[in-house]
């Protein structure tokens, strides 16, 4: 897990504002996701990415937009058109065609 | 897609005894099932997983079982203790054949064990 981060911790939108959030993994892991969290609700899966400058969406994309442009990088940009983005975001990896997905630690966004 | 349905939403029990969450899922081609612990402001950590060709997995106090036919699995806590305290997730994962692998995730058993 410590192979996996996330920044920043906590991150501030105001109305409007397109936000990033960053997500970087030292594991040489080919699978990157973005899921995220809602109090009392399970994780829902945003974007993911098998390889570089690929990425499929998942469940919950509208609003959000994502880039694989190096294989240990896999930011997601929260958009203006995201109405509701207040959650707790996290990111994580997995070797190609292995199940096991680790996580990085969260960035809890919050609206102004 | 996969649904998975978690019960229940929340457990307390008394250090010492055991703990049952059960899951179920609609899509009978789902052949790995995790479970992810949570600890309070903290990344979801696998505890243990099975495979659909599994009945049954144990390590030490936590043990999973599965049951194809029915399609639903649990996960057990034995001689609970205090630090077991968190939410719990199942999830369940389809075939796919590309290189990722899509979790779909319950909607989680916040467990409180009481000293």
């Amino acid at each position: 897990d410590g192979g996996i981060t996330q920044s920043p911790k906590y991150l501030f939108r105001k109305e409007g504002q397109n936000v990033t959030l960053s997500c970087e993994q030292n594991l040489n892991h080919d699978a990157m996701y973005w899921y995220r969290q809602d109090p009392g609700q399970g994780l829902r899966l945003i974007y993911y990415s098998q390889i570089v400058n690929d990425f499929q969406k998942g469940d919950i994309a509208e609003g959000y937009s994502v880039s694989r442009e190096k294989k240990e990088s896999f930011p997601l940009t929260v958009t203006s058109a995201q109405k509701n983005p207040t959650a707790f975001y996290l990111c994580a990896s997995s070797l190609a065609f292995q199940e096991t997905q680790y996580f990085g630690p969260g960035t809890r966004l919050l609206v102004l | 897609g996969e649904n998975v349905e978690q019960h229940p939403s929340t457990l307390s029990v008394q250090e010492g005894d055991s703990a049952v969450i059960k899951c179920t899922y609609s899509d009978s081609a789902s052949n790995y099932f995790p479970w992810y612990k949570q600890e309070l402001g903290k990344r979801p950590q696998l505890i243990i997983d099975i495979r659909s060709n599994v009945g049954e997995k144990k390590d030490q106090r936590i043990a999973v079982t599965l049951n194809k036919t029915a399609k639903h699995f649990s996960l057990h806590i034995t001689e609970t203790q205090p630090e077991d305290s968190a939410v719990y997730f199942c999830a369940a994962i389809l075939p796919s054949s590309g290189s990722a692998r899509q979790l779909t995730f319950g909607s989680g058993t916040q467990l409180t064990v009481l000293p």
